[in-house]
């Protein structure tokens, strides 16, 4: 099984706003990644925040992070047809160059 | 900048036989992963490259996959025979860096096997 969890789907209307959301397990995780996948194509980095941050906000994307409950969030505003996509999350622990992903959450968003 | 570039784009084989995908990494790029993704899953870390050496290989199936990047900058990523299991993505991945430091990952559109 993988240590970072998503829920598999989220379906959003276009102007919504969409939450995606994750949990780790590695509390020694020094950076957190949002990852997007369109179909067809490799990986495209959002967004990442370091542990020691909360939140963090870039254009139509916020990040916030809960060290405590080992919680990721990313917050897409006024989402977008062109948003849908699948979105992974990704922790890469202290001191260990291997990133691990979560099963992605794929986002549908209706016109 | 040409991004990560993988060949080929689909295989479609019969099991027992051999396949093997290229990939040719951002110019500069030291580090050079291999991930595989199954359907409806995330990626996992096959190899990774730091230059022409292996760092970390824990996770490659050695009885039938090997990889290799002889001068340090483009790679191949080998699998004999194919088993029906083996039906995936297989991404490329570069980095600057080794990925820490809050290091971008920058992956190729992958190569989709499948095993009849």
């Amino acid at each position: 099984g993988e240590d970072v969890e998503q829920s598999l789907f989220l379906s959003v209307r276009e102007g919504d706003s969409s939450v995606i959301n994750c949990t780790y397990t590695d509390s020694s995780s020094t950076y957190l990644y949002w990852y997007k996948q369109e179909p067809g194509a490799g990986l495209q980095l959002l967004t990442y925040i370091f542990s020691n941050m909360d939140m963090k906000q870039d254009q139509r994307l916020t990040v916030l992070l809960n060290k405590k409950d080992k919680h990721l969030s990313l917050r897409i505003a006024d989402t977008q047809t062109g948003d849908s996509a699948i979105y992974f999350c990704a922790e890469l622990p202290y001191n260990n160059n291997d990133m691990r992903f979560g099963a992605g959450t794929r986002l549908t968003v209706k016109p | 900048e040409a991004g990560v570039v993988q060949s080929p784009r689909y295989k479609i084989i019969e099991k027992k036989q051999p396949v093997a995908f290229w990939c040719n990494p951002i110019s500069g790029h030291n580090t050079l992963y291999w991930y595989l993704q199954n359907l409806g899953q995330g990626p996992e870390l096959l190899i990774r490259y730091e230059n022409e050496e292996a760092v970390d290989d824990s996770q490659l199936p050695k009885d039938r996959f090997s990889a290799e990047r002889l001068k340090g900058v483009d790679s191949t990523l080998k699998i004999q025979p194919a088993e029906l299991g083996d039906s995936a993505v297989y991404l490329c991945a570069s980095s600057p860096n080794s990925g820490t430091g809050g290091g971008e990952l920058f992956f190729g559109e992958g190569s989709r096997l499948t095993v009849l």
